[in-house]
């Protein structure tokens, strides 16, 4: 079956400090794979999204995920995190018509 | 940029009246989506579209029906709501020709129903 696990709910850290959210997926063929970020009381914004080639992308605001094939992992990281990066983040996977999204990791960011 | 409203960001509504949730995109995108978002289960596939008149069930169609009588638009209604379909509500739109074959999804900001 095709889902998608955050293990991590809920992660705290502190402004400056590195970031890793993980995503593990279920996919039966080449996945689209993707990460979402969203605001409080907002919509779902598109952060970086792969489907073939370097398995290390950039997106918006500093981040970039890692997929591994082998483990079946796209996890998304940033170095360096700012307060104004507290939202939740949600991975998802795909095909050629409809997403599969993780039940998301909600980001808090303390001073 | 894509843009993708949705007509209302919060709807108070009793049990039993019939909703209407309005999404409309100006990118001239095939694809539209309707999804639910409740804490802890992230974002559930209610309905899509692939083209005008066109619609397909997600994971979660009952109590729910859409209607897509143009291309830019695309609606939900609740026909009778009821307490537990109180929820976020997301409009989204794709055109994978456009980018690339990505099939990545431009989301509304939502719309926050309270079925009382």
């Amino acid at each position: 079956a095709q889902s998608v696990t955050q293990p991590d709910i809920h992660i705290t850290v502190s402004e400056g400090a590195s970031l890793e959210l993980r995503c593990n997926y279920s996919y039966g063929a080449t996945p689209y794979l993707f990460w979402y970020v969203q605001s409080p009381g907002q919509g779902l914004q598109l952060l970086l999204k792969y489907f073939s080639g370097d398995t290390l992308v950039q997106g918006i605001k500093g981040f970039e995920a890692e997929f591994k094939r082998s483990q079946s992992s796209f996890n998304l990281r940033k170095p360096s995190v700012h307060w104004s990066d507290a939202a939740e983040y949600f991975c998802a996977v795909g095909g050629t018509d409809k997403l599969i999204f993780g039940t998301g990791t909600r980001l808090q960011v303390f001073p | 940029d894509v843009k993708v409203t949705q007509s209302s960001r919060y709807l108070v509504k009793r049990t039993g009246e019939k909703v209407f949730l309005e999404c409309v995109q100006d990118m001239d995108h095939e694809n539209m989506f309707w999804y639910r978002q409740d804490p802890g289960l992230g974002l559930r596939l209610i309905y899509f579209s692939y083209d005008v008149k066109m619609k397909e069930k997600g994971d979660i169609p009952e109590g729910y029906s859409v209607s897509r009588e143009k291309k830019e638009r695309f609606s939900l209604i609740l026909e009778s709501a009821s307490t537990n379909q109180t929820s976020m509500y997301l409009c989204a739109s794709s055109h994978p020709r456009l980018t690339g074959g990505f099939y990545e999804q431009y989301f509304g900001p939502g719309t926050r129903l309270t079925v009382t």
